[in-house]
């Protein structure tokens, strides 16, 4: 199983609605990465969360970390068209004795299309 | 321009040959990663380093090599090429010594081994 699980594996909304995808961590996370990926393309960066409790905006899309810092989720507002793609969510373990390296571990990621 | 860039992008081989696969950075950064992506497994880690004295094996380093000729640059190798190794490659840089040390990606190499 996958150390850092998120969910749904694909979803599928009509312009204009909101939705939330999750990434479930068993472990403590020290630092939680969120990146978006156009289908054949790279990685874009879009947000990091290191705080128990912290949340970050960027334009649309919200972040937050739980404040037991296990879980993190990403919600969009009133999706688009161009928000489509897959979103992976990256995580760093806080006991990992390796983790200053900025090793990350990655969920499966989630397959977002929106229906204009 | 893009910061980091990775050559050649698309690569079709044959079972048993020797692929390279490169990555460039203008970002500065000291540390290089290399992972691969397969359907349904997100990313995983194959090699990393700090600097270009500096490189360790990631989770699934087996059958892949690395060679960090200078800090801007940081390349992939499969000596002999098996169909398993069909997957897209991706090359991230982070700056390191920081508390967020985030990577950046660069636009990945699609390899098909047959």
């Amino acid at each position: 199983s996958q150390e850092l699980e998120q969910s749904p594996q694909s979803l599928i909304v009509q312009e204009g609605k909101n939705l939330t995808i999750n990434c479930t961590s068993s472990k403590t996370l020290y630092g939680l990465y969120w990146y978006k990926q156009k289908y054949g393309e790279g990685l874009i960066f879009l947000m990091m969360l290191q705080k128990g409790g912290e949340e970050k905006s960027h334009e649309k899309i919200t972040a937050k970390l739980d404040e037991k810092k296990q879980q993190s989720s990403l919600h969009i507002t009133a999706s688009q068209p161009s928000h489509a793609g897959i979103y992976l969510c990256g995580a760093r373990r806080r006991n990992d004795r390796s983790s200053n390296t900025g090793k990350l571990i990655f969920g499966q990621g989630t397959t977002l299309q929106v229906k204009p | 321009d893009a910061d980091v860039t990775q050559t050649p992008r698309n690569r079709i081989t044959k079972t048993g040959k020797r692929i390279m696969l490169e990555c460039s950075q203008t970002k500065g950064h000291d540390r290089m990663y290399w992972y691969r992506q397969d359907p349904g497994l997100g990313l995983r880690l194959i090699y990393y380093s700090f600097d270009v004295k500096d490189i360790n094996k990631g989770e699934i380093s087996d059958g892949y090599s690395v060679s960090r000729q200078a800090q801007a640059k940081f390349s992939l190798s499969l000596e002999s090429a098996i169909p398993n190794q069909t997957a897209l490659y991706f090359c991230a840089t982070s700056v390191g010594g920081t508390g967020s040390d985030t990577q950046y990606f660069g636009p990945g190499t699609r390899l098909t081994v047959l």
